[in-house]
C-alpha cells in the first residue's frame, strides 16, 4: 500500500486554542488529499478535501498541501472539547480509486 | 439523497466460522465500493474495491473475498475466520469523496 504517515499522538490542547495535525505521503502521483473525523467507534466522517497546493478554509478548519514536500495539514481553530476524535488523513493516487489512509491522529481537547 | 446501509453493527463469531456482510447503496448508480478493516487503535486498511458488477479489485492477499452481485450491492465473506479477522470493517463508496457506513465490529472467538 502506498504509506501515508501520522503522529499517532495524543495530541492534547486547551479549549480555545489552535490543533494542529500532520500528514505526510510517499507517492508523489498522489492527487486528492482528506480530512476524516472519526469518533471512537464510529465510522469516518468526511472533513476537508483539497486538491492544489495552498490553504483552503471551511468554517474553523483549514487544510493545507505542500505537494513539493508531500505534505498535508490541518488547522482546527478555536478548539472544542466535541472535537476530540481521532483525525484520518486519506491520499487518493492519480486513478482516483483507491483512497490510502494514515493511522490517525487522536486529538484531546481539555475544557 | 445518496445513503449506503451496512449491518450488523456487531458481530460475534467463532474461528473457523464463515462470514458474510453485507453492504448496500441507495440513491446512485455504479458507484464505486470498497470494504475497509480498522483492526483496534489502527488505521483504515483497504480490502476490496469495485468499480461495477463482478468487478472486484483484490488489495491484500488474505483469508477474505468480496462479490458485487448487484449493481448497489457489495459483500464481504470468509469461508473460515481467523482470529487476526477481528477487527472493525467499514464500507464505503465513493461520489468523488468517499463515505462510509457505519461499520461492523467483528470479534472472533
Amino acid at each position: 500500500q502506498k504509506e501515508v504517515e501520522q503522529n499517532s499522538g495524543p495530541l492534547s490542547v486547551p479549549e480555545g486554542a489552535i490543533a494542529s495535525l500532520n500528514c505526510t505521503y510517499s507517492d508523489r502521483g498522489s492527487q486528492s488529499f482528506f480530512w476524516y473525523r472519526q469518533y471512537s467507534g464510529k465510522s469516518p466522517e468526511l472533513i476537508m478535501s483539497i486538491y492544489s497546493n495552498g490553504d483552503k478554509e471551511d468554517g474553523r478548519f483549514t487544510a493545507q498541501l505542500n505537494k513539493a514536500s508531500q505534505y498535508v495539514s490541518l488547522l482546527i481553530r478555536d478548539s472544542q472539547p466535541s472535537d476530540s476524535a481521532t483525525y484520518l488523513c486519506a491520499v487518493v493516487v492519480y486513478n482516483f480509486n483507491k483512497f490510502y489512509f494514515g493511522s490517525g491522529t487522536k486529538l484531546n481537547v481539555k475544557p | 439523497s445518496q445513503t449506503i446501509h451496512q449491518w450488523p453493527a456487531t458481530l460475534v463469531q467463532p474461528v473457523g466460522s464463515p462470514l458474510s456482510l453485507e453492504c448496500t447503496v441507495e440513491g446512485t448508480s455504479n458507484p464505486n465500493l470498497y470494504w475497509y478493516r480498522q483492526a483496534a487503535g489502527r488505521g483504515l486498511q483497504l480490502l476490496f474495491y469495485s468499480v461495477g458488477i463482478g468487478q472486484i479489485s483484490s488489495e491484500v492477499p488474505q483469508n477474505l473475498s468480496a462479490s458485487r452481485p448487484q449493481d448497489r450491492q457489495f459483500i464481504l465473506s470468509s469461508k473460515k475466520l481467523l482470529l487476526s479477522d477481528s477487527g472493525f470493517y467499514l464500507c464505503a463508496w465513493k461520489v468523488q469523496k468517499l463515505f462510509f457506513g457505519s461499520g461492523t465490529q467483528l470479534s472472533v472467538l
